[in-house]
């Protein structure tokens, strides 16, 4: 079956941008989360949905990114006034249940934001 | 707070040698640990995972780690290297904080394996 997936696979903007990156969740998924890979460190904790609401998004860095899931499938990470720090890897993971119960974190692609 | 350091940046094995790729974790409640590896240009995919259940725990593609709480340690290991094994590593922890499963994650070691 399909995983997740994420589009576009690289992005290419301009400082000052605002840019939009979208997830698809395995079919069925409740839990979605976002993920950032900056250069040769590990994925950093962004925003977690269960269903259609925020139920953590204690990782975003500052009030230019946002999230939404409006109908608890496919996600949108939105980022305004991009700055050349927001390059880096996003990363998307949908999971069965999330609320504990601790299953697989599935994750997709990503997408390369690369801000000039 | 959770925290994972990831001993080694880069690891370096022959063919058909042991791998060993270190994670120390800290956290303040009882952790769940996990492995994932990341090949070049694809998402991360679960090795293993360690959920309080056995402490030796068995993974893909001939992969375990041990759960040590004294040491406070959940290494990765696999007794022949192959060719297939070179990939980036990532430990990672979770607490379950507020029902929020997300995971933490180490720097990553990047595995190679010589012929």
């Amino acid at each position: 079956g399909a995983g997740v997936s994420q589009t576009p696979s690289n992005k290419v903007t301009e400082k000052g941008k605002y840019v939009e990156l979208r997830c698809d969740p395995i079919s069925g998924h409740t839990a979605l989360y976002w993920y950032r890979q900056s250069l040769g460190q590990g994925p950093e904790f962004l925003i977690y949905f269960q269903g259609t609401g925020a139920a953590d998004d204690s990782g975003l860095p500052n009030d230019r990114f946002f999230a939404v899931r409006p109908e608890g499938s496919v996600s949108t990470l939105k980022i305004q006034r991009t700055e050349r720090g927001d390059s880096a890897v996003y990363l998307c993971a949908s999971s069965l249940k999330g609320l504990g119960s601790l299953e697989t974190q599935y994750f997709g692609p990503g997408t390369r934001l690369l801000v000039l | 707070a959770q925290s994972v350091t990831q001993l080694g940046s880069h690891v370096s094995v022959s063919e058909g040698a042991l791998v060993l790729l270190r994670c120390n974790y800290s956290s303040s409640v009882p952790p769940y640990l996990f492995w994932y590896v990341q090949y070049p240009n694809q998402g991360l995919q679960l090795l293993l995972k360690y959920t309080s259940a056995a402490t030796l725990v068995k993974g893909i593609n001939g992969f375990e780690a041990e759960f040590k709480k004294s040491e406070t340690s959940f290494h990765l290991t696999k007794p022949s290297a192959h060719m297939s094994d070179a990939a980036e590593y990532f430990c990672a922890v979770s607490a379950l904080v507020g029902g929020s499963e997300k995971l933490v994650f180490g720097k990553g070691t990047k595995l190679t394996v010589n012929p």
